[in-house]
């Protein structure tokens, strides 16, 4: 159980335009997700949080108007990345918590690899 | 506020001899704490998790480690490396208090010598 899957697992894009990445709980409801970064060889950095049907808080330094968070179900939260730049190329990785009283352990997706060329 | 201090960016041991990555946090709150492995261009696995029950934790593939609140370390322990082990791990604590972000260490990079 607590499976967390993430589409598309790898995405090459052009400077200037748009990626949205997706993120899912399959078989838990997320009450709250979150979206890292990882940069090759570096740990995880936190982005932001996502809790459903509310706005995300983002992290300092994190622009909100680039990272476009939406997380519109108990299953379902989305990252775009607008106006890619090659400086966006990442590795991002989302992660879900059912957020059961007591327990905050989070689930993680397998990442998403983006390239900007 | 909480923090993780993983002490080694790289370890490197021989197949077949021990294993420990060493982990140390502070929190304001009793934490949970986690150990993940990351093989190279792949998500994260968890290996195991403290969560205030007993203080030794075993993990999957022969992992353990122990929650030593005196030292406020949860350092991860295998008795036998074996070739696969070879990856990045991640040492990650929750404050919990109804404080749901985690915070991750720096990571340490296990390189198993054949």
């Amino acid at each position: 159980g607590a499976v967390v899957s993430q589409h598309p697992s790898r995405v090459i894009c052009k400077s200037g335009t748009s990626v949205k990445i997706e993120c899912r709980s399959l078989d838990f409801q997320a009450t709250t997700m979150f979206w890292y970064r990882q940069f090759p060889k570096q740990s995880l950095m936190l982005m932001a949080t996502s809790n459903e049907g509310s706005k995300a808080t983002y992290e300092q330094g994190v622009e909100k108007d680039k990272f476009l968070i939406n997380h519109a179900s108990l299953t379902l939260s989305t990252l775009t990345v607008t106006s890619a730049h090659p400086e966006d190329s990442s590795f991002y990785i989302c992660s879900a918590t059912p957020g059961i009283a007591g327990s905050y352990e989070q689930y993680f997706g397998p990442g998403t690899r983006l390239t900007v060329t | 506020a909480q923090s993780v201090t993983q002490l080694d960016s790289h370890v490197s041991v021989s197949e077949g001899t021990p294993v420990l990555l060493r982990c140390n946090y502070s929190s304001s709150y009793s934490p949970s704490l986690f150990w993940y492995v990351q093989h190279p261009n792949k998500g994260l696995q968890l290996l195991l998790k403290y969560t205030s029950a007993a203080t030794l934790v075993k993990g999957i593939n022969g992992f353990e480690a122990e929650f030593k609140k005196s030292e406020t370390s949860f350092h991860l322990t295998k008795p036998s490396a074996h070739m696969s082990d070879a990856a990045e791990y991640f040492c990650v604590v929750n404050g919990s208090g109804g404080y749901q972000k985690v915070t991750f260490g720096t990571g340490t990079k296990l390189q198993v010598i054949p």
